[in-house]
C-alpha cells in the first residue's frame, strides 16, 4: 500500500526566497511520484512527475523535485517564490500497473510581499 | 478546448434528498474517478471507472453511487446524503486505463453542503 506524509500543513515565505514544499512517501513497490497544485477555488493542475526517468525533475512555473529513494522523498523546491505561487501543493503517489493515486494531506504556501 | 467539467459548482442540500453531481470530459480518456477533499485529509478517492460499464470502489464509497454507461460521463450520486457528506468533490480523468505514471485531469469541483 501506498501513502503520502508532506510536513507542514502551512508554510510562509517572502516574496523571492525559496521554496521548499516537502513529501514523503511510502511505497511497497517503486513508486510514481506526482505534485499536484491548486489555485483558489479551482480544480488541481500537474506541476510535476517523476516516473523513474531521471531523479531531477523540472516542472511548471519554475518548480522542481528530486527523487530521493534512500530518504524515501520528493520534496519540491523553487528558488524564487513569487506572489503567483501562493496555493495549496499536493504530493501523491500511485504504483506500477496501480489504478489509484494516494494524495497527501496538502501543504498551503503563503507569499509574502 | 480539452476539460473536464462538474455540475453544478455548488450546491446546498437537505439530509436525504437524493442528488446527482454531473462530470463529463471531451478527451475521449478510459479512466474516470470521483474524490472528495477535505481539510487536513487531502483528497480520498471515492469511486473510480476503467472503462464503460466497469467501475470499482476506491478508499471512501459508503454513501455514494456512481455509474459509467458512456465513456464521456461519470456520475455521482447520493442515494441519501448525510451532513458528513459535505465536502468539496471532484471529478478526474486519464488516458490510461491503468493511469499510474499518467497525468490525471481535474474538474473545477463542486461544492455540497448537507444541512
Amino acid at each position: 500500500a501506498q501513502s503520502v506524509t508532506q510536513l507542514g500543513s502551512h508554510v510562509s515565505v517572502s516574496e523571492g526566497a525559496l521554496v521548499l514544499l516537502r513529501c514523503n512517501y511510502s511505497s511497497s513497490v517503486p513508486p510514481y511520484l506526482f505534485w499536484y497544485v491548486q489555485y483558489p477555488n479551482q480544480g488541481l493542475q500537474l506541476l510535476l512527475k517523476y516516473t523513474s526517468a531521471a531523479t531531477l525533475v523540472k516542472g511548471i512555473n519554475g518548480f522542481e523535485a528530486e527523487f530521493k529513494k534512500s530518504e524515501t522523498s520528493f520534496h519540491l523546491t523553487k528558488p524564487s517564490a513569487h506572489m503567483s505561487d501562493a496555493a495549496e501543493y499536493f504530493c501523491a503517489v500511485s504504483a506500477e500497473y496501480g489504478n489509484k493515486l494516494v494524495f497527501g494531506a496538502g501543504t498551503i504556501l503563503r507569499v509574502k510581499s | 478546448e480539452a476539460q473536464v467539467t462538474q455540475n453544478p459548482r455548488y450546491l446546498i442540500t437537505v439530509t436525504g434528498k437524493k442528488l446527482t453531481v454531473t462530470c463529463s470530459q471531451n478527451m475521449n480518456h478510459e479512466y474516470m474517478s470521483w474524490y472528495r477533499q477535505d481539510p487536513g485529509l487531502g483528497l480520498r478517492q471515492i469511486y473510480y471507472s476503467m472503462n464503460v460499464e466497469v467501475t470499482d470502489k476506491g478508499d471512501v464509497p459508503e454513501g455514494y453511487k456512481v455509474s459509467r454507461k458512456e465513456k464521456r460521463n461519470f456520475p455521482l450520486i447520493l442515494e441519501s446524503p448525510s451532513p458528513n457528506q459535505t465536502s468539496l468533490y471532484f471529478c478526474a480523468s486519464s488516458p490510461l486505463r491503468e493511469p499510474s505514471n499518467a497525468e490525471q485531469y481535474f474538474g473545477p469541483g463542486t461544492r455540497l453542503t448537507v444541512t
